[in-house]
């Protein structure tokens, strides 16, 4: 079984400043790991995963992750954060071997940008 | 290109009423989720389809909860006898392949209210 921890349930940034949203995860086999972006009233868009390679992935707007296998951690960041950024944020992970994408999802992160 | 559609996108039952949520997949996925998130938590996982076959259902919470996708294409998640704690956004996802690294899309949700 796997096991999401996002510790931070809201992280309030003042708009251009650096945020990092925290995952931690644990699992007995090997897994694939997500960052999921849920804007109000809205469904969940994938941000970035990591699938193999690169430990470090880009998102097309400006978000990276790191995987980190020592630390079990998959943290999202971002340099400079926009007002439009403002949303809930969901780390995720699926087994390697699973037939297919069954996420297990931690409870999420607020982020609130403001000016 | 057309996303995931869940409808209703709100309903609201009275306690031991049964309803009926629809989920249309992106044409040709194979692969068909169902998520509950209740408020203030991560979508957890309820059942899963490899085109009309339920392959896991594991995540349904009780026996009144009850998906089917008789054609292969569109879903239906059936709650019998709905109670308060069955209130919750249910969401469908998608997905093109059956291996786990296959990237799921998400539809907007449903927002169950029971009364």
């Amino acid at each position: 079984a796997q096991s999401v921890t996002q510790l931070d349930s809201q992280v309030p940034v003042f708009e251009e400043a650096p945020v990092e949203l925290r995952c931690n995860y644990s699992s007995s086999v090997s897994v694939y790991l997500f960052w999921y972006v849920q804007y109000p009233n809205q469904g969940l868009q994938l941000l970035l995963k990591y699938l193999s390679g690169s430990t470090l992935v880009e998102s097309i707007n400006g978000f990276e992750a790191e995987f980190n296998k020592s630390q079990t951690s998959f943290h999202l960041r971002k340099p400079s954060v926009h007002i439009s950024d403002t949303a809930e944020y969901f780390c995720a992970v699926t087994p390697l071997t699973g037939t297919a994408s069954k996420l297990t999802f931690g409870t999420g992160t607020r982020l609130q940008v403001t000016l | 290109g057309a996303g995931v559609s869940q409808s209703p996108r709100y309903k609201v039952a009275k306690r031991g009423q049964d309803v009926a949520l629809r989920c249309d997949p992106i044409s040709g996925h194979v692969s068909l989720f169902w998520y509950q998130q209740a408020l203030g938590q991560g979508p957890e996982f309820l059942t899963y389809f490899q085109n009309e076959a339920q392959l896991d259902k594991s995540g349904l919470p009780s026996d009144r909860f009850f998906a089917e996708r008789p054609e292969g294409s569109v879903s239906t998640l059936k709650i019998q006898r709905t109670q308060q704690e069955d209130s919750a956004v249910y969401l469908c996802a998608s997905s093109p392949g059956r291996r786990s690294n296959s990237p799921l899309h998400f539809g907007n949700g449903t927002r169950l209210t029971v009364t």
